[in-house]
This record gives C-alpha cells, structure tokens and sequence, in this order.
C-alpha cells in the first residue's frame, strides 16, 4: 500500500463549481500534511497546510482527520485558474523535511 | 520568499554520458536538500535526503552508485545521474529546508537521455 493515495482524476468541473478532494495516508506517525498545486512542468507550489482544526484560505479548505487518516481540500466557486494538479503531502514522523506526495488529482475548470 | 534555483533547467544527453544537476538556496542556508523525480503523469517521488558535510540518505530502490550527491556547501547540492539510460529521462526537483521549518522547491530540471 502506497504511504499516500489519491483518486488521480481527472475532475472535470465547471467554472463556479465546489470540487473536492481526499487522500489517504498510512503513516499515522506523521504530524504535518500538506496540499500542494502543480502545473504542468512546474515545480509543486505549496497550496496550504493543513490542521486538525481546519484550515480557511479564500475559496480552500483544508481538514485532517486523524481518526480516518485523510486530509480533504475542498474549492469552492471553482475558476478557469484553478486548472492543475493538486498534490497532498505528508511529512515523515521524524521532521526531516522529507515529503511524501500522493500521486496528485487532476482538476480541469471548465467554462 | 525564499529561493531555490535549479541548473540546467533542461538537458538532452546520449545514453551512457553523466549528467550533474546543480540545487542552490539563493537566500538561505540549507543544511538538508531533498531530490525527488517525477515521470510523466505520477507523483514526485523522494529519492534522496541530500546532507551538508555528510552522505546522502537514499530512498529504498534508489541506486546510489547511479545518483551521487554531494552537498559540499551550505547553499549548493548536486546530483549527477551516471551512465544515463533513457529510462532516467525524468524531471528532477530538488527542494531546500530553511532551519528546521520549510522546505522550497527548485523549479526542476528535465533530463532527456536519447
């Protein structure tokens, strides 16, 4: 079993819709997760992290639930820019800075 | 925010040459580097915990020998694929810890091994 998985998508959605995501992490050691966007041939650009408590940025949000090991983000009033791969990250239980990434979901806003 | 730059940005090389890939925190130290790699349509995936002044941790099913790194300075971590095959055609990324708290990402480096 992958430490981290992803429904890889894609999601093919209107502009305005509320799309969300899950991931599945193994590690129930690890103490921080991440969501991470990535467009095509770029590096990863970190999205947000993500808290037990939830997490709010303009249209995102992110949640942790520890009991179910998964991390959601969930974007509302979807933009035409909003088009890429959103990655989730978890890092290792020791707090090396190592990431480990699910394969990514693939979000394709549509007009 | 912080800098992480990546050298070359791309490469083509023939197969059985080396190539070296240069990561440097343009405005930090760094004493932890991390190199993923990532083939077309799946997730990056760690290969190696690159350390200042020490070797480099590999991932299970990492070559060593294939993927030296050297992390000789505080701002500067290098990863040279040996005897490339078209099989490593890949894009390489490397990111840079700041301290203890976040990690940066260079903007990658796309190897083509014809």
């Amino acid at each position: 079993r992958k430490e981290v998985e992803q429904d890889p998508g894609p999601f093919n959605v209107p502009e305005g819709a509320t799309v969300a995501f899950n991931c599945t992490y193994s590690n129930s050691a690890s103490q921080s997760f991440f969501w991470y966007r990535q467009d095509c041939r770029k590096e990863p650009k970190l999205l947000m992290s993500v808290y037990s408590s939830g997490n709010e940025d303009g249209r995102f949000t992110a949640q942790l639930n520890r009991a179910s090991q998964y991390i959601s983000l969930l974007i509302r009033d979807s933009k035409l820019s909003d088009s890429a791969t959103y990655l989730c990250g978890q890092h290792g239980s020791s707090n090396t800075g190592k990431l480990i990434f699910g394969q990514g979901t693939t979000l394709q806003v549509k007009p | 925010g912080a800098v992480v730059s990546q050298h070359p940005s791309w490469v083509i090389c023939k197969s059985g040459t080396s190539v070296k890939i240069e990561c440097r925190s343009l405005d930090f130290q760094a004493t932890t580097m991390f190199w993923y790699r990532q083939f077309p349509k799946q997730s990056l995936m760690l290969m190696a915990t690159s350390n200042e002044g020490s070797k480099a941790t590999y991932e299970q099913g990492v070559e060593k020998d294939k993927f030296l790194i050297n992390h000789a300075s505080l701002t500067l971590s290098t990863l040279t694929v040996t005897s490339a095959h078209p099989e490593d055609s890949s894009f390489y990324i490397c990111s840079a810890r700041r301290g203890q708290g976040r990690v940066y990402f260079g903007p990658g480096t796309r190897l083509t091994v014809t």
